[in-house]
């Protein structure tokens, strides 16, 4: 299984664009890219998926590099509501989701 | 139902019982995840069913975890002689099928706590 490193922690504020950073050095060919949301109290929330390339939807925004090596989650204007966990997942068609850590995302006013 | 239910939402129990938490998937989902919360942790990977094929049991921590999923639906996990460390939510999660662009749903999950 391909390992995921992001940022434990990060913080913005209101209306700020927040990138994070996921590195899969060793990413398998057959691997897609997963971002997930997980707020208090709560089990987590498919975000986005990709496998290249950029992929958009009304809640984010994925930047996957040519050698796949990394991703970036992007969220436009973030506001309180996004403070959150957020994880990066990488893995195959068929196999369990495997969960990092998380990057702890802190919005402020 | 709309959504991944399990139940209890919370269970007391007393260390040394044995305790079943249920998760009753999506209609139609054939895969099922279990997970398992700690306090300000990750999720820790605990089992993956996927339709008729056997199991992925290689996140359970011991042989006092066990797991089962009836008819390719309901799954109940069992913690036999819990321990005050299994205390954590369990959280279960489904998906449709296994494609490239499966989303899984995740359940409230249950709160143990072993006193």
């Amino acid at each position: 299984l391909a390992k995921t490193t992001q940022p434990i922690s990060m913080d913005s504020y209101e209306g700020q664009e927040v990138n994070i950073t996921c590195s899969h050095n060793n990413i398998a060919t057959n691997d897609y890219i997963t971002w997930y949301q997980q707020f208090p109290s709560q089990g987590p929330r498919f975000i986005i998926q990709g496998y290249k390339t950029k992929v958009t939807n009304e809640v984010a925004s994925l930047f996957i590099p040519a050698d796949r090596k990394s991703s970036t989650l992007s969220l436009p204007r973030v506001s309180l509501s996004d403070t959150a966990v957020y994880y990066c997942l990488v893995g195959q068609a068929g196999t369990a989701l495997i969960f990092g850590k998380g990057t702890t995302l802190s919005v402020s006013s | 139902g709309a959504g991944v239910s399990q139940s209890p939402s919370n269970k007391v129990t007393e260390k040394g019982k044995d305790v079943e938490l249920r998760c009753d998937p999506i209609s139609g989902h054939t895969a099922l995840y279990w997970y398992r919360q700690s306090l300000g942790q990750g999720l820790e990977f605990l089992i993956y069913f996927q339709g008729n094929s056997a199991p992925d049991k290689s996140g359970l921590p011991s042989d006092r975890f066990s797991a089962e999923r009836t008819g390719g639906s309901v799954s109940t996990l069992t913690i036999q002689r819990t321990q005050q460390e299994d205390s954590a939510v369990y959280l279960c999660a489904s998906s449709l099928e296994p494609t490239m662009n499966t989303e899984a749903f995740f359940g409230q999950g249950t709160r143990l706590t072993v006193v």
